[in-house]
C-alpha cells in the first residue's frame, strides 16, 4: 500500500520561528510537491522537485525553500515564519512524469498555526 | 494559475441520491482527474480520464470529458453518508509541465 507521510497533523509556532515540515514517501516515485491549502483558494504549488537535489517553485514560493538530499524525503521550510503562513501543508508524490499517468499520491497534511 | 473550476461551489443531497459536480477549465488539457479530500485529510485519487477520452466509469463514479465545452462532470450515483467530502477536479495542460493544477473543489453533503 502506497505511503506519503508528512512529521507532524498538526504544529503551533511563533512568528519568526524557522519551522521545518518533512514529508517521506516510500514509493519510490521520483516527483514531489508542496502544496498549501486555503479556504476558498484550493490547493496552491509551493515547489516541486523532480529529483533528488532538484527543486522547481511553484505559484507561490515566496517566504519558503525546500531541499531533497535523499529521494524518498522532501523538506518544506519556512525560514522565518509569518501569520500569513497559518495554513493546511499538503505532500504529494508522483511517479516520473509521463503525459497520461501524473496521479499524485497525498500524505494526511500539516495543519499549521503561527501565532 | 488556477485551471479547473468546480461547480456548484456546495451540494446538499439526501443518501440514495445522485451527486452531480462539473469542472471547467480554459487551455488545452492532457487529462483531468478528479480527487477526494475528506476533512482535514489529505486528497485521494478517484479517476483520471484523458483528452481523447469522453466518459469513464469506477465503480459508483461516472466522469464524462467535453473538451470542445472544456468542462468535466463527475456523477457518484446512488450516494452515501460516506461520500461526505470535498472533490476536486486537476488538470495537465497540454505542453505544460505534466503537474495537474487543481480547482478550488465543490463540498459535497449526504445527508443520512
Amino acid at each position: 500500500d502506497v505511503k506519503v507521510t508528512q512529521s507532524s497533523r498538526y504544529l503551533v509556532k511563533r512568528t519568526g520561528e524557522k519551522v521545518f515540515l518533512e514529508c517521506v514517501q516510500d514509493m519510490d516515485h521520483e516527483n514531489m510537491f508542496w502544496y498549501r491549502q486555503d479556504p476558498g483558494l484550493g490547493l496552491r504549488l509551493i515547489y516541486f522537485s523532480y529529483d533528488v537535489k532538484m527543486k522547481e517553485k511553484g505559484d507561490i514560493p515566496e517566504g519558503y525553500s525546500v531541499s531533497r538530499e535523499k529521494k524518498e524525503r522532501f523538506s518544506l521550510i519556512l525560514e522565518s515564519a509569518s501569520t500569513n503562513q497559518t495554513s493546511m501543508y499538503l505532500c504529494a508524490s508522483s511517479p516520473r512524469r509521463t503525459r497520461f499517468t501524473n496521479e499524485q499520491f497525498f500524505g494526511p497534511g500539516t495543519r499549521l498555526t503561527v501565532l | 494559475s488556477q485551471q479547473g473550476e468546480e461547480d456548484p461551489q456546495a451540494l446538499s443531497i439526501q443518501e440514495g441520491e445522485n451527486a452531480t459536480m462539473n469542472c471547467s477549465y480554459k487551455t488545452s488539457i492532457n487529462n483531468l482527474q478528479w480527487y477526494r479530500q475528506n476533512s482535514g485529510r489529505g486528497l485521494v485519487h478517484l479517476i483520471l480520464i484523458r483528452s481523447n477520452e469522453r466518459e469513464k466509469h469506477s465503480g459508483r463514479l461516472r466522469v464524462t470529458l467535453d473538451t470542445s465545452k472544456k468542462s468535466s462532470s463527475l456523477l457518484i450515483t446512488a450516494s452515501r453518508a460516506a461520500d461526505t467530502a470535498s472533490y476536486f477536479c486537476a488538470t495537465d495542460e497540454s505542453g505544460g509541465s505534466y503537474i495537474p493544477t487543481f480547482g478550488r473543489g465543490t463540498s459535497l453533503i449526504v445527508h443520512p
